[in-house]
């Protein structure tokens, strides 16, 4: 079964900073992964597919890339209404997903 | 636009089946460009995919559950639904619909989400 490492499990960072994620595969998973934001008491929200691909409607600053094994989600300039739980999602064999990365305001 | 709204009991016993809806809106759950999942999220947990149905009823089971999942879509009212049996606490989760797809395009990403319903397994 194919394994999802996210990192960090949380971060905090200042308005304006850029914010990186990362989710690593335990095998090549091409560039099958989405990224997902969920806010407190929220259902989670589809903010990049296959990777690296910006969905409509989601604000410039979020951005993905990677293939393979590594992967990164980046927030360009932080905003106070970013402040949320990330996670990624491979689908190489059925949908998994990784454990999260809760994003705070310092 | 489309949305999907979950219903169903909140509060379930201990070895009995939990049952769901999902009502889909503006859309139709008989489109063949989606398919249909269920997603379910413990009390500070992460998310974790129970399984998905397509239009004509087939179906994909997260192998951790497929002994206890059924999903079942019915066109007629445009909804489907979801069965879990033999519940037990560890069953105890924030449980999403969501449209998978479209298909063509990227099967696995999940566009639009219900709202969620919290259920509870305890006697």
């Amino acid at each position: 079964d194919i394994q999802m490492t996210q990192s960090p499990s949380s971060l905090s960072a200042s308005v304006g900073d850029r914010v990186t994620i990362t989710c690593q595969a335990s095998q090549d998973i091409s560039n099958y992964l989405n990224w997902y934001q969920q806010k407190p008491g929220k259902a989670p929200k589809l903010l990049i597919y296959d990777a690296s691909n910006l969905e409509t409607g989601v604000p410039s600053r979020f951005s993905g890339s990677g293939s393979g094994t590594d992967f990164t989600f980046t927030i360009s300039s932080l905003q106070p209404e970013d402040i949320a739980t990330y996670y990624c999602q491979q689908y190489d064999n059925l949908p998994l997903f990784g454990g999260g990365t809760k994003v705070e305001i310092k | 636009q489309v949305q999907l709204q979950e219903s169903g009991p909140g509060l379930v016993k201990p070895s009995e089946t939990l049952s769901l809806t999902c009502t889909v809106s503006g859309g139709s759950v008989s489109s063949g460009s989606y398919y249909w999942s269920w997603i379910r999220q413990p009390p500070g947990k992460g998310l974790e995919w129970i399984g998905y149905i397509y239009y004509s009823g087939s179906t994909n089971y997260n192998p951790s559950l497929k002994s206890r999942v059924t999903i079942s879509v019915d066109t007629s009212k445009n909804q489907f639904s979801l069965k879990l049996s033999s519940v037990t606490a560890a069953d105890t989760a924030v449980y999403y619909c969501a449209r998978q797809g479209p298909i063509a395009a990227r099967p696995f990403a999940f566009d639009i989400w219900g709202q969620g319903t919290m259920v509870t397994v305890s006697s």
